[in-house]
Formats: C-alpha cells, sequence, structure tokens
C-alpha cells in the first residue's frame, strides 16, 4: 500500500529558530499532499494544501509567511515553521492521498515539535 | 457551526459491548466519508469508507444518510484494542480536502 514517510519524528529547538519538517511519499507520486496541525486532545486541523511545483493553499487564519510549504517534486513537500514560538509547539502530520486512484488519505508518521 | 461534528465523548465501555458513533456535516455537496482511528500521539488510520448503501468489516459497519448528513459507525464485540479515538472525515465538494471532525475517544475496559 502508499506510503508516507515524514522526518523528523521529534524536534526540539529554541524560540526564534526555523525548522523543517519533511514529507515524502514513497512508492507513489502525490501531486498534493496536505499538511495537519493537531494541538493535545483536539482534532486534525488542515493547515494547507501543498501543490507540487505551484504555491501552497492555506486555510483561513494561517499565515503563509510562518508556515512555509515547498513541493518541489512529486514525492517530496517540505513545512517550514518559520521563527518558532512555544505556541508553535504542536504535532504536525502530513497527508498524500493513495496514488493507486482511491480516494483515501495515506498520513505520515507526523512530527512533534517542541519550542523552547 | 463545525463543519463536521462528532459525539463529543468520550465512551468508556466494557469489553464486547455494542458501540455506536455518531457524525453529522454541513455541507451537503460532499462526497466522500470515511472513518479514522488515531492512537494516542501516533497518525490517523483508515478504518473504513463509507459506501452510500452501508457497509460492513468484521465488527464494524458503517452508514451514511446523505439527507439528513448523517454518518454512523457501529463496533460489536469490542475488543480492548479498539480503545482510540474515531475521526469522522469528510471530502470538501470542490477540492481534494478532508475534514476532520473533533474525534469521539473509545476506551474499551476489561
Amino acid at each position: 500500500g502508499a506510503v508516507v514517510s515524514q522526518h523528523p519524528s521529534w524536534v526540539i529547538c529554541k524560540s526564534g529558530t526555523s525548522v523543517k519538517i519533511e514529507c515524502r511519499s514513497l512508492d507513489f507520486q502525490a501531486t498534493t499532499m496536505f499538511w495537519y496541525r493537531q494541538f493535545p486532545k483536539q482534532s486534525l486541523m488542515l493547515m494547507a494544501t501543498s501543490n507540487e511545483g505551484s504555491k501552497a493553499t492555506y486555510e483561513q487564519g494561517v499565515e503563509k509567511d510562518k508556515f512555509l510549504i515547498n513541493h518541489a517534486s512529486l514525492t517530496l513537500s517540505t513545512l517550514t515553521v518559520t521563527s518558532a514560538h512555544p505556541e508553535d509547539s504542536s504535532f504536525y502530520i502530513c497527508s498524500a492521498r493513495d496514488g493507486y486512484g482511491a480516494n483515501v488519505l495515506t498520513f505520515g508518521a507526523g512530527s512533534r515539535l517542541t519550542v523552547l | 457551526r463545525k463543519e463536521v461534528e462528532q459525539d463529543p465523548g468520550p465512551f468508556n465501555v466494557p469489553e464486547g459491548a455494542t458501540v455506536a458513533f455518531n457524525c453529522t456535516y454541513s455541507n451537503s455537496a460532499s462526497q466522500s466519508f470515511f472513518w479514522y482511528r488515531q492512537d494516542c500521539r501516533k497518525e490517523p488510520k483508515l478504518l473504513m469508507s463509507v459506501y452510500s448503501s452501508g457497509n460492513e468489516d468484521g465488527r464494524f459497519t458503517a452508514q451514511l444518510n446523505r439527507a439528513s448528513q448523517y454518518i454512523s459507525l457501529l463496533i460489536r464485540d469490542s475488543k480492548l484494542s479498539d480503545s482510540a479515538t474515531y475521526l469522522c472525515v469528510v471530502n470538501r465538494a470542490s477540492g481534494q480536502n478532508f475534514v476532520f471532525g473533533p474525534g469521539t475517544r473509545l476506551s474499551v475496559l476489561p
């Protein structure tokens, strides 16, 4: 089945630094990937839709200059949290539609960000 | 009103019990519906898609009522391993975006 790899799984950084999270589709090509954020005991909130070769589409209330998304190839999307602050600490999860035609989302294992 | 709403939970049930979760969605043009389960501090994993005629997968039965914009998940003979948060997921008609409900937490007790 479709596999999405996300890296790093855990990251701790100082306030003011930037953090990059990678999301790769391992055995299929993903023209579209989705980035979600999940705070403790809350559901996933869609942050943005990453489109290969074009600009990402951000959800209302998500700062595009704060959360930079790059989708330079059919198998890789990156999310960069710029000038991270403690309130950015969260579980960030990427996903892609199954590359075999099924209308199903496959998720990466998530990246837990802690900003000190 | 949120796009997707679910029973607030948590549900605490004994092993072997039958439990049902409800979900409603606000966009009448939504086309695809799913139930995902999420274990603590893990990514969501697809449990089952929900088809218009209803569908069953072992102990799990999903139902869709388009007129009422309502989806349900029934779990029979609950196992300890069923303990998780169950997420109702609906796609937006305008694109490929999927919207997640807040989730309903289930604890199956020995």
